[in-house]
């Protein structure tokens, strides 16, 4: 099976724009997390998407949102860019979102850059 | 709140011997799930290892081990026979029940391999 994608790998954008991050999960997959990756912070959950619905949220601002697809597949939104959102963010899958008891599959990133 | 918590940000160790990582971890939860996850210079998170909280049996896979210390709450990697592609940022993270907010990552610890 292929494993999880992300478009794109890099992206560069300024401040007050806003970017989509896409995820593509392994098939049969339908939970999918994404998570943000900063040398301060480390690695922080954003939320998680099971069939289409968000399930879990992590603590950051409104301007940070997703979504995901009939075919699971996800993407991620934030809208007027900080410099403090430059950082790799990584989107995981699992097969039916139970949480520890599933192994969380990661895809490669996609590193943000906001000038 | 659940924390995990790396006290190594750096070890080095010869190639062929052996490497303990340490981690500890607080929740209150009495179901959680503990991982570690090793990202090399790719950015690619890969799974090295899982324990369940309710296995007392320390989980094995090849060369990793775990040392599984409930009431203490810790949980190291153990590493043997080194290898050169065992260089990366290693990660503990945990995830517990009650909604948690998907996994809970340390901060890392950077492991070199000497050859």
């Amino acid at each position: 099976k292929a494993g999880v994608t992300q478009t794109p790998r890099y992206l560069i954008k300024t401040r007050g724009q806003q970017v989509t991050l896409s995820c593509s999960p392994i098939s049969g997959h339908r939970s999918v997390s994404w998570y943000q990756q900063t040398p301060g912070q480390g690695l922080q959950f954003l939320f998680e998407y099971f069939s289409e619905t968000q399930r879990n949220k992590g603590n950051f601002p409104g301007r940070f949102s997703g979504r995901q697809f009939s075919n699971s597949r996800s993407e991620m939104n934030v809208s007027t860019l900080e410099l403090g959102d430059s950082a790799l963010y990584l989107c995981a899958s699992t097969p039916l979102g139970r949480g520890g008891s599933e192994t969380q599959y990661f895809g490669p990133g996609t590193r943000l850059l906001v000038l | 709140a659940q924390t995990v918590t790396q006290s190594q940000p750096e070890m080095s160790v010869q190639e062929a011997e052996t490497v303990t990582l340490s981690c500890t971890y607080d929740t209150s939860e009495s179901d959680y799930y503990l991982f570690w996850y090793k990202q090399p210079p790719s950015r690619q998170m890969i799974l090295v290892i899982r324990q369940e909280a309710y296995k007392q049996q320390n989980a094995t896979e090849n060369r990793f081990s775990v040392n599984f210390q409930k009431a203490a709450k810790s949980f190291s990697l153990k590493i043997s026979d080194s290898q050169l592609g065992d260089a990366a940022m290693y990660f503990c993270a945990m995830y517990s029940g009650g909604g948690a907010d998907g996994l809970t990552f340390g901060k890392g610890t950077h492991l070199i391999i000497q050859p």
